[in-house]
């Protein structure tokens, strides 16, 4: 099975301030189809989650451009240019790849 | 819109069954894979079963194969998760998906399912 580690597991920030979130897994997430099967969740408190980017660096609709993902391989990272306060949740990762594993998430909260 | 909404979870003792049901609208149902994922309290998130478009193709983590199925109705727009030899670890909140682990673009908001004596 494909491990998915999420770091860090807590990340307080300062408000306009940048964070970045790291996900690696124990695989090569590139698939036989040459796409690189990686999304990016974030859930905020009480709701459900919801995708922000899909296949590493593709923004979702409707998502705010201060977030970005990127990375290859092995290795990923999503960022906050400038963290707002509506970003306070937890964000997790997610491979389909290989079956379908999930990070293990990561809160972002307020400092 | 594009909506999914989960139906029919509940209490029910270790060894018991549950039928979920999700019914989706604003989309054609059919053209679409479909996912449920589960949440224990307090924890991450779990991929339980995918369906593709068709009521054909399934596939189930291994936590939970050979307990559960999940078929579809495409007459309906509905999506169901038969639940068998429930465990206390099958606690959480079930989430109805549209799409795939690399498509999972939209999320119902979710029906508790509690394993308890």
């Amino acid at each position: 099975d494909v491990v998915m580690t999420q770091s860090p597991l807590s990340l307080p920030v300062t408000l306009g301030q940048p964070a970045s979130i790291s996900c690696r897994s124990s695989q090569s997430l590139v698939y036989s189809d040459g796409n690189t099967y990686l999304s990016w969740f974030q859930q905020r408190p009480g709701q459900s989650p919801r995708r922000l980017i899909y296949k590493v660096s593709n923004r979702e609709s409707g998502v705010p451009d201060r977030f970005s993902g990127s990375g290859s391989g092995t290795d990923f990272t999503l960022k906050i240019s400038r963290v707002e306060a509506e970003d306070v949740g937890v964000y997790y990762c997610l491979q389909g790849t290989h079956w379908r594993s999930f990070g293990g998430g990561t809160k972002v909260e307020i400092k | 819109d594009v909506q999914v909404a989960e139906s029919g979870g509940g209490l029910v003792q270790p060894g018991g069954s549950l039928r979920l049901s999700c019914v989706a609208s604003g989309f054609t149902f059919s053209s679409y894979e479909m996912s449920w994922v589960r949440q224990a309290p307090g924890k991450g998130l779990e991929w339980v079963s995918w369906t593709g478009g068709s009521d054909g193709d399934k596939l189930y983590a291994d936590s939970v194969k050979g307990r559960f199925t999940i078929s579809r109705d495409n007459a309906k727009n509905s999506l169901y998760l038969q639940m068998n030899s429930l465990r206390v670890e099958d606690t959480g909140v079930y989430y109805c998906v549209r799409g795939d682990a690399g498509s999972a673009d939209h999320w119902g908001q979710g029906t508790l399912v509690t394993v308890s004596s």
